[in-house]
């Protein structure tokens, strides 16, 4: 069975600060995709990024980075100079199929 | 990326009743996802219909609490029969490609009292 673990609940930090998202995962399947999505306080779920597991290259839009390690099954997710747009909940989730199984969340509140 | 609509946005429901959420796509796709999003918590799958053939449940869920119908490769629906107060939750739907990301619907927020 697949599981991701986002051990951070929640985070507050103060605008321009930079943070840090973690995601650990759990699979035993050698294909699969690692996803983060934002859902902010309206509800929506807006896709950020997808990485499939033979592409290990960190990912860099714009204020947002992505660092992906195998080796410690990690996929954790940078925010450069916070802006208080940015304050949503942030999954992390994974398949080698179809269906996303989606990690707990991590609440982010950026304050001015 | 697929655009995606819910009916209806958001309901109040009496304790034993059913409500059924539609989920319309913009283009034809093969498969469509059913999440549950329970206060302050994760999504999780219930069931994925895949057109012209009975949807798949996840575990925990079964197709007499929550049938769905699958008619066209752009609709789908999620009934939620003999509701209790847990079921007061957001129901989304998505759609996706094996490997891809999913693209959601805005959701449908159920309060059943």
């Amino acid at each position: 069975a697949q599981k991701v673990t986002q051990a951070q609940t929640e985070i507050s930090v103060v605008e321009k600060e930079d943070v840090t998202l973690d995601c650990v995962y759990e699979t035993r399947d050698t294909t699969y995709y690692l996803f983060w999505y934002k859902q902010p306080p309206s509800g929506e779920l807006v896709f950020l990024i997808r990485r499939n597991s033979f592409d290990e290259q960190n990912e860099i839009s714009g204020r947002y980075s992505w660092n992906f390690q195998k080796s410690t099954s990690s996929f954790n997710f940078t925010i450069t100079a916070s802006q208080v747009v940015d304050s949503a909940v942030y999954f992390c989730a994974l398949t080698s199929g179809y269906a996303l199984n989606f990690g707990k969340g991590t609440s982010l509140l950026v304050t001015p | 990326s697929a655009v995606i609509s819910q009916k209806p946005s958001r309901d109040i429901c009496q304790r034993g009743t059913s409500l059924t959420i539609q989920c319309q796509v913009d283009s034809q796709v093969t498969m469509m996802f059913w999440y549950r999003q329970q206060p302050g918590q994760s999504l999780t799958l219930i069931a994925t219909a895949n057109q012209g053939s009975e949807a798949t449940y996840e575990s925990g869920f079964v197709i007499d609490k929550f049938p769905i119908s699958r008619p066209n490769l752009t609709f789908s629906t999620l009934t939620v029969s003999n509701m209790s107060p847990e079921d007061s939750s957001i129901y989304l739907c998505s759609v996706g490609a094996q490997g891809s990301e999913q693209y959601f619907g805005p959701g449908t927020r159920l309060t059943v009292t």
